[in-house]
C-alpha cells in the first residue's frame, strides 16, 4: 500500500465552482501534512500546511482527520489560475523526507 | 535571486554515459533532497542529506551517487545511464527543526532537470 494515496481526478470544473478532494495516508505516526501545487512542467510549491484544527487560506480550506487518516482540500470560487496538480504530502517528525501522493489534477474552465 | 537552483535544466544523453546534475541552495537550510518524478508524475524520494551527511538512500541503484561538499550543495552523479533513468529530477531543501522538537518544514524545490536517455 502506498504511503499517500490521492484521487487522481481529473476534476474539470467551471469558473466559480467549488471543488474538493481527499488524500489518505497509511502511517498513523505521520506528523506533518501539506498541500503542494505543481503546474505543468514546473516544480512543486507549497500551497498550505495542514493543521489539526483545519485551516483556511483565502479560497482554500484544508482539513485533517487523524482518526480516519485523511486530509482534504477545498477550493471555493475556482479561478482559471487554479488549474494545476495538487500534491498531498505527509512526513514524520523524525524523518528526513516528505512523502508525496501522485497528485490530483484540477482543470478550471471558463 | 533563485533559492534552489539546479543545472542543467535539460539533459539528453545516450545510454551508458555518465552525467552529473548540480544543485545549490542559498536559503541556509540544513537538509537537502533529491526527488525523481517519473512519467506518471509520481514524486519519489531518492536521497536526503542533513548537514552534509547522508540520511536517506531510498533503495536507489548504486549507479546514482550523491555528493554534498557543503550544506549548500548537493550534486547527483549518475553512471552508466539507462533508458529507465529518463525522468525529471528535483533538488529540494528545507530547514531542519527536529532539534527543536518541531515537525518537518516546507521544502523548496529547484526547477528540475529533465533527463532523457536515448
Amino acid at each position: 500500500r502506498k504511503e499517500v494515496e490521492q484521487d487522481p481526478g481529473p476534476f474539470n470544473v467551471p469558473e466559480g465552482a467549488t471543488v474538493a478532494f481527499n488524500c489518505t495516508y497509511s502511517n498513523s505516526a505521520s506528523q506533518s501534512f501539506f498541500w503542494y501545487r505543481q503546474d505543468c512542467r514546473k516544480e512543486p510549491k507549497l500551497l498550505m500546511s495542514v493543521y489539526s484544527s483545519g485551516n483556511e487560506d483565502g479560497r482554500f480550506t484544508a482539513q485533517l482527520n487523524r482518526a480516519s487518516q485523511y486530509i482534504s482540500l477545498l477550493i471555493r470560487d475556482s479561478k482559471l489560475s487554479d488549474s494545476a496538480t495538487y500534491l498531498c504530502v505527509v512526513s514524520f517528525s523524525n524523518d528526513y523526507k516528505l512523502s508525496f501522493g501522485a497528485g490530483t489534477t484540477v482543470t478550471v474552465r471558463a | 535571486d533563485t533559492a534552489v537552483s539546479q543545472t542543467p535544466k535539460y539533459l539528453v544523453t545516450q545510454m551508458g554515459n555518465d552525467k552529473s546534475i548540480k544543485c545549490e541552495q542559498n536559503l541556509g537550510h540544513d537538509t537537502m533532497y533529491w526527488y525523481k518524478q517519473d512519467s506518471k508524475k509520481f514524486l519519489k524520494i531518492m536521497f536526503s542529506y542533513n548537514n552534509k551527511e547522508l540520511i536517506i538512500n531510498e533503495t536507489v541503484p548504486n549507479r546514482f551517487s550523491p555528493k554534498s561538499p557543503d550544506k549548500a550543495h548537493l550534486n547527483l552523479h549518475i553512471n552508466s545511464l539507462e533508458l529507465g533513468d529518463s525522468a525529471v529530477y528535483f533538488c529540494a531543501s528545507s530547514q531542519d527543526l527536529r532539534g527543536q522538537g518541531l515537525a518537518n518544514t516546507e521544502a523548496f524545490f529547484g526547477q528540475g532537470t529533465r533527463l532523457t536517455v536515448v
